[in-house]
This record gives C-alpha cells, structure tokens and sequence, in this order.
C-alpha cells in the first residue's frame, strides 16, 4: 500500500516568510500525489498535483511541489505567506483506487 | 464549490440511533467516495463506489453501510452509533478511479456527526 509521511503537525510563519511543508511518500511504483488545503469549516480543496508530467508543479494560490524521486519526497512551498494561508494542509498519494492523506499540517500565519 | 454536494451539514444524535448521510457527485463524475476525519485517526478512506458498483473497501466499521444509487447519488448508513462516531464525514467524486490517471477527487464540505 501507498502512503504519505507529513513532517510536523504544526508550522507557524511570520506574514511575507518562506513556506515548505514536508511530505515524504511510500510507493512500490510512480506514485500519484496531490496536495489538498482545508479552511476552517469547509472541505478539502486540491491545491495541486503531480501526475508525473512535470517535476515542479505549480498550483492555485501561489502554491508549488517538487516531485523528487531521489528523495521520495513532495514538498509543498510558498515564497510569501498571507494571512489567508491559515489553513490545514494535507499530503495524499493514490493507493489503488483510493486516495491516502498524510496527518495534515497545520499553518498558522503572524502578523 | 467543489459541486459535491452533501447534506445534513450538521447533525446532532443519540447514542444507538441510525442516521443517513447524502451525497450528490459532482455532474459526470461517477465514482463516489467516503472519508471519516476525526481528531485521533485523521482522514479515514471508508469505502468507494464506481457507477452503482462497490470498488473499493477501507477502514468501515460493519454498523455502517453505504450505497451508490441509479441517479449516482450516494448514502453512507450509520447505525448503532457510538460516542466514538463523532465526526466529519466527507463525501467526494472523481470522473473515475483515482487509480486509473490520477484523477483529481473533489471533496464536498462534509456533514459534521456528533452523537451524544
């Protein structure tokens, strides 16, 4: 079975910092992997995913992954937080026809 | 709007009651799954269906049940409820099985269980 490791439950950013949240995967072939947020209250929202097509991916709200094999990871960066990145963030890898989610991440932003 | 539709958005019950959970996919999509997100156990995978046919199986207690109708819908059953069933339950569709390209899955925005 496929599976996703999220490095660190919690990530606290100053307001215009770096943020890189960490995923490691598990996977016996190409994986498939995604990157979902989760606001407060609301569902799960696919900010990108990695398809093999490309090894950056670039995703909605100024979000992106790299895809590197060597390392069996898929970390997900911003250069520039906002406020409004206050949010859950979740890893997940396709496992058949299932979709595995990491613990999730949760980002809290500082003024 | 992911345009998976799920209704109660909340619902409050009692321990051994039953309650039903609904699902409207998103138009086209055919495959339906289920997720249970809690604070202990995270994102749960509990079951999928594809065009009316059970496809995949996860972590589903035997008092909960679901079903993928002619019109697509979906209904997950929970029965004998438990404290321990409190929850978030999502429902979300893909045009396919995730596993056949990578298909992306759309969540809807869950109906929160609490069973007192």
């Amino acid at each position: 079975a496929q599976s996703v490791t999220q490095l660190g439950s919690h990530v606290s950013v100053s307001e215009g910092a770096l943020v890189l949240l960490r995923c490691n995967y598990s996977s016996s072939v190409p994986p498939y992997l995604f990157w979902y947020v989760q606001y407060p209250n609301q569902g799960l929202q696919l900010l990108l995913k990695y398809t093999s097509a490309a090894t950056l991916v670039k995703g909605i709200n100024g979000f992106e992954a790299e895809f590197k094999k060597s390392e069996t990871s898929f970390h997900l960066t911003k250069p520039s937080a906002h406020m409004s990145d206050a949010a859950e963030y979740f890893c997940a890898v396709s496992d058949d026809y299932k979709l595995s989610f990491g613990a999730g991440t949760t980002v809290t932003v500082r003024a | 709007d992911s345009g998976v539709t799920q209704t109660p958005k909340h619902l409050i019950t009692a321990t051994g009651q039953r309650v039903t959970l609904r699902c409207s996919p998103r138009s086209g999509d055919l495959s339906v799954y289920w997720y249970q997100q809690s604070l202990d156990q995270g994102l749960q995978f509990l079951i999928q269906y594809y065009n009316g046919e059970e496809r995949a199986k996860g972590n589903i207690l035997e008092r909960f049940s679901a079903q993928q109708f002619p019109d697509l819908h979906s209904e997950l059953n929970l029965s004998s409820l438990e404290l321990g069933d409190s929850a978030l339950y999502f429902c979300a569709s893909s045009s396919t099985g995730i596993g056949d390209s990578g298909n992306t899955i759309y969540f809807g925005e869950g109906s929160w269980l609490t069973v007192v």
